[in-house]
């Protein structure tokens, strides 16, 4: 059984920078191709960016390019994004998700982390 | 970018109700979309992709149509643990996107 297990909550204060984790176990790390999704309180989800491990190769949502960084470390089997520049509006629950590929094409996110709170307050 | 606009936003509904979520795409996506739920506090579940597929392990009680850009999820029978909020996604192109939501609440 795949488990995506992130780190903890963060407190940051605005014009700093957070990194949040996401450890993968119960597969093949090399295999998989993880998401970064944020949902900020009371709203929906917005999709940040991706990676695919094995190449680190990155694909990121034009909003967030120039300051966010998906990273992996194959070795650890564990996912980071780093987002810089912070401001209030990034307190938000930041999620990782599994993107299953099916037929050269992605189709839907199977697993998820179980969210990590970053809240940006002076 | 892709929208998806979800109607109703909020649905207030009772228990063995047939309910029926709807997904529009600003642009044809073909069959990339999935549907998901989310109960307060935790991460969202996967139940559709592929605009009809039901995921391993969801009841049969859900299901999804569609294709192009108007896509629909229904519950047939709506239980007490199927009160939360119903995200669709699309995954045809960058940036990926979700629908704003849709609330289903207790009568």
């Amino acid at each position: 059984q795949v488990q995506l297990v992130q780190s903890g909550a963060e407190v940051k204060k605005p014009g700093s920078s957070v990194k949040v984790s996401c450890k993968a176990s119960g597969g093949t790390f090399s295999s998989y191709t993880i998401n970064w999704v944020r949902q900020a309180p009371g709203q929906g989800l917005e999709w940040m960016g991706k990676i695919i491990p094995v190449f680190g190769t990155t694909n990121y949502a034009q909003k967030f390019q120039g300051r966010v960084t998906i990273t992996a470390d194959e070795s650890t089997s564990t996912a980071y994004m780093e987002l810089s520049s912070l401001r209030s509006e990034d307190t938000a629950v930041y999620f990782c998700a599994r993107v299953v590929s099916k037929s050269g094409s992605y189709s839907h996110f199977d697993y998820w982390g179980q969210g990590t709170l970053v809240t940006v307050s002076s | 970018d892709i929208q998806l606009t979800q109607s109703p936003s909020f649905l207030s509904a009772s228990v063995g109700d047939r309910v029926t979520i709807t997904c529009r795409a600003s642009q044809d996506i073909s069959s990339y979309l999935a549907w998901y739920q989310q109960e307060p506090g935790k991460a969202p579940k996967l139940l559709i992709y592929a605009a009809s597929t039901l995921q391993s392990g969801v009841p049969s009680r859900f299901s999804g149509s569609g294709s192009g850009t108007q896509f629909t999820l229904t519950i047939s029978s709506l239980q007490p643990e199927d009160f939360a909020t119903y995200f669709c996604q699309q995954l045809i192109s960058y940036p990926w996107t979700f629908g704003q939501g849709t609330k289903v609440e207790i009568k």
